[in-house]
């Protein structure tokens, strides 16, 4: 059972814009910024978005992140093939003095 | 570029210990706090531990908390995790992991490719 919750599967065509949802509480996204993965199969993971809405260099700007409250998500607009992986939120927590990780979301390209 | 190689994993019997290292590159290494993150088989991420820039503070999840160990040596840009008291369920890919910011609560930007570690007799 993760801390953090992400529905453990999420599907669309290609070119739809999709979003994944990740639901904390006051001690982890409601009191720090949140972090999102990709991870390929096979792979090792990679940063997404960070400290919210950040994207590294590199990440096409079709992924965006926002928070609200205790909750976080990530949006993909134009779905390519190449965008089906696992995804992955995770935040500090406050109570716990750690890294919490969602239980990650398999995402399906239609 | 920023590279993070593992090394150090392997096959090892419950009870006993391994050390994983990191050799980190491509960055100012004493500039940032460091990670492991965990992967066991079919699993999702399971963050291990953090230590800060000068080691002075360590976190670790309950999960191994009392069994491992993290440390790094900055002269080497060098990440380890001493493992101890292994169980079947430590049984996993280990990452290294670059935090972006200089506290232990940013978050990871960057990561190793990953050692395998299989605990079983």
């Amino acid at each position: 059972q993760s801390v953090l919750t992400q529905p453990p599967s999420a599907s669309g065509p290609p070119g739809q814009r999709l979003t994944i949802s990740c639901s904390g509480s006051n001690s982890n996204i409601g009191s720090n910024t949140v972090n999102w993965y990709q991870q390929l199969p096979g792979t090792a993971p990679k940063t997404l978005i960070y400290r919210n809405n950040q994207r590294p260099s590199g990440v096409p700007d079709r992924f965006s992140g926002s928070k609200s409250a205790s909750s976080a998500s990530l949006a993909i607009s134009g779905l390519q093939s190449d965008d089906e992986a696992d995804y992955y939120c995770a935040s500090w927590d406050d109570s716990l003095n750690g890294w919490v990780f969602g239980g990650g979301t398999k995402l399906t390209v239609l | 570029q920023v590279q993070l190689v593992e090394s150090g994993g392997g096959v090892v019997q419950p009870g006993k210990s391994l050390r994983l290292s990191c050799a980190a590159s491509g960055f100012t290494f004493t500039n940032h706090p460091m990670h492991w993150v965990r992967q066991a088989p079919g699993k999702g991420l399971e963050w291990v531990a953090v230590i800060s820039l000068d080691e002075k503070n360590k976190f670790y999840s309950d999960s191994v908390k009392g069994r491992f160990t993290i440390s790094r040596d900055n002269s080497k840009k060098t990440l380890f995790l001493q493992m101890s008291s292994l169980r079947a369920e430590d049984t996993a890919v280990y990452y290294c992991a670059k935090d972006y910011s200089v506290s232990w609560y940013g978050g990871v930007d960057e990561w190793g490719q990953g050692t395998l570690v299989t605990v079983s007799s």
